[in-house]
């Protein structure tokens, strides 16, 4: 199975804020990657698919950038909404595998 | 708008088979990949499986073959059977609709999740 290593673990970071994810597979997945926002108590939520493509209804403060190993979820300004977990999946072959996690926390 | 929910008993005694039931509303289950995803503290967020609505499967390798999903199409639903649980299998399970239109692959929607423990 692909391996997932998404960085940092955990962060802290005030409302304004430009915010960075990484996530990084142990072979090339080419663009197939997506991004997932969870609340506490909730399912995850598509923010991000195909690497690049913003899920409709989700703010344009989302991006994403990246392919083949390396991948970057970036939050241009952080609103007090966003502060929650976030997780990549590597959508590319099976069996689909999830990234362990960033949780976004108020400093 | 398309809605998932799970729905199935939240407590399994070891060694027996944990049995969970997605129901669709507010669109065919016809088309798309009907799929299930757990969640524990330890193992993070972890893709069980899916059906396709007509009846091919694919399962995670790490759950041994003890898994079988199943789809029903006259009643819109598809369901999950884990066998020989153990506390392992301990999780908040959540049904969930894959796209795979390109370039859109992804989850889209969400069932709210159930959890599921197992002890005796």
């Amino acid at each position: 199975a692909i391996q997932m290593t998404q960085s940092p673990s955990s962060l802290s970071a005030s409302v304004g804020d430009r915010v960075t994810i990484t996530c990084r597979t142990s072979q090339d997945i080419k663009n197939d990657l997506g991004w997932y926002q969870q609340k506490p108590g909730k399912a995850p939520k598509i923010l991000i698919y195909t690497t690049s493509y913003l899920q409709s209804g989700v703010p344009s403060r989302f991006s994403g950038s990246g392919s083949g190993t390396d991948f970057t979820l970036t939050i241009s300004s952080l609103q007090p909404e966003d502060f929650a977990t976030y997780y990549c999946l590597q959508d590319y072959t099976y069996p689909l595998t999830f990234g362990q996690g960033t949780k976004v926390e108020i400093k | 708008q398309v809605q998932l929910r799970e729905s199935g008993p939240g407590l399994v005694k070891p060694s027996e088979t944990l049995s969970l039931t997605c129901t669709v509303s507010g669109g065919s289950i016809s088309s798309y990949y009907w799929t299930w995803i757990r969640q524990s503290p330890g193992m993070g967020l972890e893709w069980i499986g899916y059906v396709y609505y007509t009846g091919s499967t694919n399962y995670n390798p790490s759950l041994n073959s003890r898994v079988t999903i199943s789809v029903d199409t006259s009643q819109n639903q598809f369901s999950l059977n884990v066998n020989s649980v153990t506390a392992a299998d301990t999780a908040v399970y959540y049904c969930v609709r894959r796209v795979t239109t390109k370039p859109m692959y992804c989850f889209d929607h969400w069932g709210p999740g159930i959890l599921v423990t197992v002890s005796s």
